[in-house]
């Protein structure tokens, strides 16, 4: 099985602060990684898929970069409305959940 | 624009087999090349990858669960079911079902159902 390790699992931060977290798998799943955003009673958004590509209609602030067994996301200025849990997700063999990342401000 | 929508008991007694539907619409779930899948969150935890079942049929299952779960298809009500065996309390989380385009990017969700397990 293929696992993911995320860090940090929470962060706090000021609005308009860089904010990066970062997911590192097991084994190498080349670009296979995707990045979503999950607000409170809500189901997880795809914010980048195939690790660095942004899914149609997410700002432009949020960022991804990595392959292989090292992967970062980014959000450049972080916003009140980005106030959620994130988390990466390994699709190279089967699918695998990073613990999530919990971001507050 | 294809949506899910997940149903099922929100309630199931210990040993009991857990039963859940998710009806898609606004596309078939039988053409492309997709994955149609089940995840599930426990409540103030992370999500679980459960299974998923592709376009072609071909079916995966987390290798945690793999002894309990069965995925299948009814193409003619654009539904996909999942079956979790010899449930217990641990088994009670919100199960969401999931479309995965390109092997596993998840694209479309539903918007959960929580299922308790208690007798």
């Amino acid at each position: 099985d293929i696992q993911m390790t995320q860090s940090p699992s929470s962060l706090s931060a000021s609005v308009g602060d860089r904010v990066t977290i970062t997911c590192q798998a097991s084994e190498d799943i080349s670009n296979y990684l995707n990045w979503y955003q999950q607000k409170p009673g809500k189901a997880p958004e795809l914010l980048i898929y195939d690790a660095s590509n942004l899914e149609t209609g997410v700002p432009s602030r949020f960022s991804g970069s990595g392959s292989g067994t090292h992967f970062s996301f980014t959000i450049s200025s972080l916003q009140p409305e980005d106030i959620a849990t994130y988390y990466c997700q390994q699709y190279g063999d089967l699918w695998t959940f990073g613990q999530g990342t919990k971001v507050e401000i | 624009q294809v949506q899910l929508q997940e149903s099922g008991p929100g309630l199931v007694k210990p040993s009991q087999t857990l039963s859940l539907t998710c009806t898609v619409s606004g596309g078939s779930i039988s053409s492309g090349n997709y994955y149609w899948g089940w995840i599930r969150q426990p409540a103030g935890k992370g999500l679980e990858w459960i299974g998923r079942i592709h376009t072609r049929g071909t079916t995966n299952f987390n290798p945690s669960l793999k002894s309990r779960v069965t995925i299948s298809v009814d193409t003619s009500k654009n539904q996909f079911s999942l079956s979790l065996g010899s449930v217990t309390a641990a088994d009670t989380a919100v199960y969401y079902c999931a479309r995965g385009r390109n092997w596993g990017n998840l694209d479309s969700w539903g918007q959960g159902t929580l299922v308790t397990v208690s007798s």
